[in-house]
């Protein structure tokens, strides 16, 4: 079974640009959830989608959002960009949604925004 | 406030020997913990996952302990290999009835096994 794919694996952008990234889940996931990863903050939870309804986000400003298409795939927008964006995007996906449901991450998107 | 803390300093065993790496909680009272493992410029890899009944759980040479009154969970690897060293992440979800798909993560710690 293919694992989580992310698309594209890395990204240069200028500061005030629009950015969307893409996961594809592992076939038969329907829940998606995608983080942020930085040295200095972690891994922090953007926002989870699950049958192509957003169900929970996490404490990021709006110009972060998202969206699940009804083949479980997500892709995540961040518009404006700011020099603190630069970080690992990273999506998982899981069968269901709770906790309970071993994640499964993709590779992440590494974007630096200049 | 909440937050979930790990060892932030890196850890260097010698092969062979058992690494126990240290994740604690406040604020939370989760039904669950997860371990993952992540190696360099790859996202992370789910290992185990203990709930607040069980207080321990194994699988292989990984060992993880959860003991709700001191709000730690422990992570062993005994025989320690250097094909171990990696930064493990515990994490939770923060909510009572942890039905979100929300988890929120420690800040990792770096494991180092020396030959």
């Amino acid at each position: 079974k293919a694992g989580v794919t992310q698309t594209p694996r890395y990204l240069i952008k200028t500061r005030g640009q629009q950015v969307t990234l893409s996961c594809s889940p592992i076939s038969g996931h329907r829940s998606v959830s995608w983080y942020q990863q930085t040295p200095g903050q972690g891994l922090q939870f953007l926002f989870e989608y699950f049958s192509e309804t957003q169900r929970n986000k996490g404490n990021f400003p709006g110009r972060f959002s998202g969206r699940q298409f009804s083949n479980s795939r997500s892709e995540m927008n961040v518009s404006t960009l700011e020099l603190g964006d630069s970080a690992l995007y990273l999506c998982a996906s899981s069968v269901g949604t709770g906790g309970l449901n071993e994640q499964y991450f993709g590779p992440g998107t590494r974007l630096t925004v200049t | 406030s909440q937050k979930i803390e790990q060892n932030s300093e890196a850890l260097n065993i010698q092969e062979g020997k058992t690494a126990t790496l240290t994740c604690n909680y406040t604020n939370y009272s989760p039904a669950y913990l997860q371990w993952y493992r992540q190696d360099p410029g790859r996202g992370p890899v789910f290992l185990l996952l203990i709930r607040e009944n069980e207080k321990e759980k194994r699988k292989e040479r990984l060992k993880v302990t959860f003991d709700t009154t001191l709000k730690q969970s422990l992570f062993h690897i005994t025989a320690s290999q250097p094909a171990d060293s990696a930064t493990y992440l515990c994490a939770l979800d923060p909510s009572m009835e942890s039905n979100t798909g929300k988890l929120i993560f420690g800040q990792g710690t770096t494991l180092q096994v020396k030959p």
